[in-house]
């Protein structure tokens, strides 16, 4: 069974702060990771993709990717209050599908 | 560019009634789509694939003969919930991948969310 796995918090930050939200995945063969944000009563809305190991950054986010340990992050940085959300990450499928984890909710408070 | 378009953004029927949900892709050809529902304070589960011109698979446990779902052309695909019971009252969401250019074919592009009440 392929599955990605992520706490589902709540994760509470301070304003300002850096959120972390991690994932780990269990198809070595997946290539491509992607993280989306849901807020409450929202479809989900596409942040980041990845697919190399390494870091990469856009605005206050990073999404970081290590294929030897099968582990994703997201960095958020400067933290606000209109982060709040449900993070979700997912790892593609050989099939052109995405493999969704549950999700991890954050909470930013001012 | 992507957009994705749903159709009712909400709906209320009586139980009993079918109701139907259109996803269109507005300004580009979709490979696939995918449709999702998600009751209240739960993860998005996959219901099923489809493919244009082709029958849809449909992730188990879903009942198939209650969920049609037609994918006519490549930029429209339709889920009916036939014979709605307050039950199937849920969040649905489709997402569509992109034929060509994407930066993976794995990136899904979501659409609003159409939030079925059956009473």
């Amino acid at each position: 069974q392929k599955e990605v796995e992520q706490n589902s918090g709540p994760l509470s930050v301070p304003e300002g702060a850096i959120a972390s939200l991690n994932c780990t995945y269990s198809d070595r063969g997946s290539q491509s990771f992607f993280w989306y944000r849901q807020y409450s009563g929202k479809s989900p809305e596409l942040i980041m993709f990845i697919y190399s190991n390494g870091d990469k950054e856009d605005g206050r986010f990073t999404a970081q990717l290590n294929k030897a340990s099968q582990y994703v992050s997201l960095l958020i940085r400067d933290s606000q209050p209109s982060d709040s959300a449900t993070y979700l990450c997912a790892a593609g499928g050989s099939q052109g599908n995405l493999i969704f984890g549950k999700g991890t909710k954050l909470s930013v408070k001012p | 560019g992507a957009v994705v378009s749903q159709h009712p953004s909400w709906v209320i029927c009586k139980s009993g009634t079918s109701v139907k949900i259109e996803c269109r892709s507005l300004d580009f050809q979709a490979t696939t789509m995918f449709w999702y529902r998600q009751f209240p304070k739960q993860s998005l589960m996959l219901m099923a694939t489809s493919n244009e011109g082709s029958k849809a698979t449909y992730e188990q446990g879903v009942e198939k003969d209650k969920f049609l779902i037609n994918h006519a052309s490549l930029t429209l695909s339709t889920l009916t919930v036939t014979s709605a019971h307050p039950e199937d009252s849920s969040f649905y969401i489709c997402s569509a991948t992109r034929q060509g250019g994407a930066r993976s074919k794995n990136e899904q592009f979501f659409g609003p969310g159409t939030r079925l009440t059956v009473l």
